[in-house]
């Protein structure tokens, strides 16, 4: 099983649509969770982080925390094209303290005009 | 804010050299740096975690002789690609530890090095 596991996709959705993503991960020990997005042939850029259960809205944004269930998700309301990546959520590593994040291989999204 | 800057943004080299890759957080200190290495459509792999002043932390299956890395000053982290073959052309990123007031501890990438060995 691996550490952090996120749908493939892509994720094809309307503009203007609500796009959900979601992550599971297996380590309950885990802390803070974090969503990246990505562009082709660009590095990962950082949206948001959560840390508490609960809902944490930045914009068009939200992230969703349900540590009982070990998932958390990214909600994107008012989708636009511009939105079309891959996002990557990203969980840190509590085994040590190397503050390592361990990385979904990630979710294509996909706006349609 | 977090800016982390990487240098150069694009190399090629021929088969043998050595590729020496900067990472520089711009405005805050960044006691830890991460080097990850990204082939095409697959996700991001953790090659390294360097530590500003002491040495640096290398995956399983990551051969620290073949990719140095060398963490000099809290702004400044360098990977270097030793007798580089054609299956190390990749994309390299970067990315800096920022320690929040509340010890949040968000990470943020650098521009990202794309390495073509001819």
């Amino acid at each position: 099983q691996k550490e952090v596991e996120q749908n493939s996709g892509p994720l094809s959705v309307p503009e203007g649509a609500i796009a959900s993503l979601n992550c599971t991960y297996s380590d309950r020990g885990s802390q803070s969770f974090f969503w990246y997005r990505q562009y082709s042939g660009k590095s990962p850029e950082l949206i948001m982080f959560i840390y508490s259960n609960g809902d944490k809205e930045d914009g068009r944004f939200t992230a969703q925390l349900n540590k009982a269930s070990q998932y958390v998700s990214l909600l994107i309301r008012d989708s636009q094209p511009s939105d079309s990546a891959t996002y990557l959520c990203a969980v840190n590593s509590p085994v040590d303290s190397s503050y390592k994040l361990i990385f979904g291989s990630g979710t294509r999204l996909l706006v349609r005009p | 804010g977090a800016v982390v800057s990487q240098h150069p943004s694009r190399v090629i080299c021929k088969s043998g050299t050595s590729v020496k890759i900067e990472c520089r957080s711009l405005d805050f200190q960044a006691t830890t740096m991460f080097w990850y290495r990204q082939f095409p459509k697959q996700s991001l792999m953790l090659m390294a975690t360097s530590n500003e002043g002491s040495k640096a932390t290398y995956e399983q299956g990551v051969e620290k002789d073949k990719f140095l890395i060398n963490h000099a000053s809290l702004t400044l982290s360098t990977l270097t690609v030793t007798s580089a073959h054609p299956e190390d052309s990749s994309f390299y990123i970067c990315s800096a530890r920022k320690v929040a007031v509340l010890n949040y501890n968000e990470q943020f990438f650098g521009p990202g090095t794309r390495l073509t060995v001819l």
